[in-house]
């Protein structure tokens, strides 16, 4: 079946560490984007990709990094300079158009212990 | 600048009762687009309808209906008979110039049994 894969689903890292954050889809879609979500707030954008080898940083960019090697993947790395970093965090694809909508993973809930 | 309001942060009905949820938005442009998706407690987001700006056409799909009224710049969904697996949060988002999804807060809705 076509969709978008989050893994891990749940994640654990020691303050000081990275650690990256898998997203893949097979539906063909050109645009890529990941979103951190906190308790009770909506969705802010990190980093997006409209096309391969190339992204752009969102609102909230510091602290992470990504890669669009590949059309089906968009790995995020949440670095040691991410200060709070414990969220949930969604990837989602687009065909790319402003009328097409967004397609999401079903997240990665991330924890700093 | 663009922006997505959803005033109301959570809702609580007991089932069988209707609801809407609000939305109001701020865009300068002639042409857009405007989303709704459903967030399960699973995590994943969900769409659920998409309208442009040309069409305010109401719309109903079983017991889901929204009103997108340009005047009011609003773009209501409204749930009839709710049940309990409607409880969800709920958001609603605008597509900007720049492609990218512009996101309201999000509404909470508990349908209680």
């Amino acid at each position: 079946d076509g969709g978008i894969t989050q893994s891990p689903k749940y994640l654990f890292r020691k303050e000081g560490q990275n650690v990256t954050l898998s997203c893949e889809q097979n539906l063909n879609h050109d645009a890529m984007y990941w979103y951190r979500q906190d308790p009770g707030q909506g969705l802010r954008l990190i980093y997006y990709s409209q096309i391969v080898n190339d992204f752009q940083k969102g609102d909230i960019a510091e602290g992470y990094s990504v890669s669009r090697e590949k059309k089906e993947s968009f790995p995020l790395t949440v670095t040691s300079a991410q200060k709070n970093p414990t969220a949930f965090y969604l990837c989602a694809s687009s065909a790319g158009q402003a009328n097409t909508e967004a397609f999401f993973g079903q997240g990665t809930r991330l924890t700093v212990v | 600048a663009q922006k997505v309001t959803q005033a109301q942060t959570e809702i609580s009905v007991v089932e069988k009762e209707d609801v809407t949820l609000d939305c109001v938005y701020e865009t300068r442009d002639t042409t857009y687009y405007l989303f709704w998706y459903k967030q399960p407690p699973s995590g994943e987001l969900v769409f659920l309808i998409r309208r442009n700006s040309f069409d305010e056409q109401n719309e109903i799909s079983g017991r889901y209906s929204w009103n997108f009224q340009k005047s009011t710049s609003s773009f209501n969904f409204t749930i009839t008979a709710s049940q309990v697996v409607d409880s969800a949060v709920y958001f609603c988002a605008l597509v900007d110039s720049n492609y990218q999804l512009i996101w309201g807060a999000g509404t909470k809705l508990i349908i209680k049994p």
